[in-house]
């Protein structure tokens, strides 16, 4: 089974600033999605930026953007100009084209200072 | 936009007691999840369905059963609560496989 790992529970940032999260997963398959979802203190998530593996270019969003390395098995998070709303626990996924599975990483809460 | 909407944000329950989580969706999606949060271990799967009367075991379906009569509407019951059964309790569901999952505001439950 694919299993992914997020290994800052904790990061901080100043506004303004950059910071980058980092996500790694295990999978002997070749096709698959990466998502970066994104649950404020109010707890609804919402999913940030979405990856399919078979695209070599990473995916942006605004000021979101990825750093997508398949041989690694990487798929980092980097938010530019940070802002105070950024603040949140962020959760990378896994999602195989084959089923239903999606997996989740324990998740990083980031805090964003004034 | 999607709307994913869960019947309570806070339960409390007695242990043994039997509880409903109930979760609609208004965007005629086929698929429909459950999921628990706890701190450390990210979401995990529970169950899932992708039709109506349609139900797959997740990860961690022990203690836990589902029920779906009609396609917008997804409930999670706890035949009888105990104590580690205390979770956030998060419904998702999405249009088809691979599209991402679109998430309801969460249920905390507290079984005493």
């Amino acid at each position: 089974a694919q299993t992914v790992t997020q290994s800052q529970p904790e990061m901080s940032v100043q506004e303004a600033e950059t910071v980058t999260l980092s996500c790694t997963y295990d999978t002997s398959e070749s096709d698959y999605y990466l998502f970066w979802y994104k649950q404020p203190p109010s707890r609804q998530m919402i999913l940030v930026i979405r990856q399919e593996a078979y695209k070599q270019q990473n995916a942006t969003e605004n000021r979101f953007s990825v750093n997508f390395q398949k041989a690694a098995k990487s798929f980092s998070l980097k938010i530019s100009d940070s802002q105070l709303g950024d603040a949140a626990m962020y959760f990378c996924a896994y999602r195989s084209l084959n089923n239903n599975d999606m997996r989740f990483g324990a998740g990083t809460r980031l805090t964003v200072k004034p | 936009d999607v709307k994913v909407t869960q019947s309570s944000r806070y339960l409390v329950k007695r242990t043994g007691e039997k509880v409903f989580l109930e979760c609609v969706q208004d965007m005629d999606h086929e698929n429909m999840f459950w999921y628990r949060q706890d701190p450390g271990l990210g979401l995990r799967l529970i169950y899932f369905s992708y039709d109506v009367k349609m139900k797959e075991k997740g990860d961690i379906p022990e203690g836990y059963s589902v029920s779906r009569e009609k396609k917008e509407r997804f409930s999670l019951i706890l035949e009888s609560a105990s104590t580690n059964q205390t979770s956030m309790y998060l419904c998702a569901s999405s249009l088809g496989t691979p599209v991402e999952q679109y998430f309801g505001p969460g249920t905390r439950l507290t079984v005493t």
